[in-house]
């Protein structure tokens, strides 16, 4: 079974780092791209990085650029999100998602599977 | 950034209902968009993807239909596990965004 459990959450101070963890399995992690995307309480989706298979490609939502770094580990099967300088806004249960490409000369992607989910809570 | 609108954000329907749920893009995403549902506490699940392919395993009155800017998700005739949210996203380029949502909720 294809499963993504992610780890790492809890309540930080502002200013405070969290760092999430993403271990895969059911699959060969090391072919894939992931991405992490949060969603505030009673909020929408927001993305927020992606990272490709072999970790020469990576992407930030502006809102966490220059703040958090993706990186992967595929001995481990593992993805991570190094997340610094948080602040309340950050606020989120933060998902990992693989990324599927369909190679047909369009490359359309999509997320599936998602994790469960952890909370980051961002709170004095 | 590709802003993405659905409407409407909430909707009330009865089991049985025909359902049209639609996403507009702010630019031209070809067929770069995917649809999820999102069940209260629970990780979003896809349902569409390349706007109107049909996820493995998820049942044939869900559809996707669309191109270009607009898009739809219909729900032929809805059964009470539908009853949820549901978010459009766009993968055409980063940042991958999403629609607000679209909450289902029964009449």
């Amino acid at each position: 079974e294809v499963q993504l459990v992610e780890s790492g959450g809890g309540l930080v101070q502002p200013g405070g780092s969290l760092r999430l963890s993403c271990a895969a399995s059911g699959f060969i992690f090391s072919r894939y791209n992931m991405n992490w995307v949060r969603q505030a309480p009673g909020k929408g989706l927001e993305w927020v990085s992606y990272i490709s298979s072999n970790s020469r490609t990576i992407y930030y939502a502006d809102s966490v650029k220059g703040r958090f770094t993706i990186s992967r580990d595929n001995a481990k099967n593992s993805l991570y999100l190094l997340m610094n300088s948080l602040r309340a806004e950050d606020t989120a249960v933060y998902y990992c998602a693989r990324d599927l490409v369909e190679y047909s000369g369009y490359d359309y992607n999509w997320f599936d599977p998602w994790g469960q989910g952890t909370l980051v809570t961002v709170s004095s | 950034d590709i802003q993405m609108t659905q409407s409407p954000s909430s909707l009330s329907a009865s089991v049985g209902d025909r359902v049209t749920i639609t996403c507009r893009a702010s630019q031209s995403i070809s067929n770069y968009l995917n649809w999820y549902q999102q069940k209260p506490g629970k990780a979003p699940k896809l349902l569409i993807y390349a706007a109107s392919s049909l996820q493995s395993g998820v049942p044939l009155r869900f559809s996707g239909s669309g191109s270009g800017t607009d898009f739809t998700l219909t729900i032929s005739s809805l059964q009470p596990e539908d009853f949820a949210t549901y978010f459009c996203q766009q993968s055409y380029s980063t940042p991958y965004t999403f629609g607000q949502g679209t909450k289902l909720e029964i009449k």
